[in-house]
């Protein structure tokens, strides 16, 4: 069965450190992998996405992801934190001849001050 | 810059009622995807639909749910009967190029 796996519930990070949000995934074939965030009582916001080509993704508000297919992982990342990241966080992959997009169970991101 | 459109935003409903749920993707859009959030969970895929067409409706529980995007007005996820498991946040997307755009979500509250 195809899935995405964050093993955090929860990550806590001060403002200023680097911050990763890990993801691992399990689909057939080519993945296409996705961050989303959600603030709350707002639905989810596409944050980045790895298709094809280069393993480190950039995507908006500073946020990188880095593909890696032999660990089949794709962790979100960000050099400086800011509290306004403090968010819950999904990674998402499409996998094999399917339009359905499988979520993560999220990772709630909070920043302290 | 019309996104993903959703109302009502919040419903309540008595065990018993019927909850109807409107999505209007974002203009030009004609894949809708209907997804539900219950708490401490991800979201979980209900049902893809086409214009007139259901194309994949693999998540959608077997009885009282039911999912339709008409030719013209919005994407309508009806659920008959409530109960209080119904009780979550259901999300809309639509999408272009992979990358699924989403409304703000309905709340669903079952008393």
């Amino acid at each position: 069965a195809q899935s995405v796996a964050q093993p955090e519930d929860q990550v806590n990070v001060a403002e200023g450190n680097p911050l990763t949000v890990k993801c691992t995934y399990s689909v057939s074939g080519n993945p296409y992998l996705f961050w989303y965030v959600q603030y709350p009582n707002r639905g989810l916001q596409f944050l980045l996405k790895y298709i094809t080509g280069d393993n480190l993704v950039k995507g908006s508000y500073g946020f990188e992801a880095e593909f890696n297919k032999s660990q089949t992982s794709f962790h979100l990342k960000k050099p400086s934190a800011l509290v306004s990241d403090s968010a819950l966080y999904f990674c998402a992959a499409y996998g094999g001849a399917t339009n359905k997009l499988i979520f993560g169970t999220g990772t709630l991101l909070a920043v302290q001050p | 810059n019309a996104g993903v459109m959703q109302n009502p935003r919040h419903l309540v409903r008595r065990r018993g009622q019927e909850a109807r749920l409107r999505c209007s993707p974002v203009k030009g859009h004609s894949h809708v995807y209907w997804y539900r959030q219950l708490p401490e969970e991800g979201l979980k895929f209900m049902v893809y639909l086409q214009k007139e067409n259901i194309i994949d409706e693999s998540g959608m529980p077997k009885e009282r749910f039911s999912a339709e995007f008409p030719k013209e007005g919005p994407s309508i996820l009806r659920i008959q009967q409530v109960v209080r498991g119904d009780s979550a946040a259901y999300f809309c997307a639509s999408s272009l190029d992979y990358i699924k755009y989403f409304g703000p979500g309905t709340r669903l509250t079952v008393l």
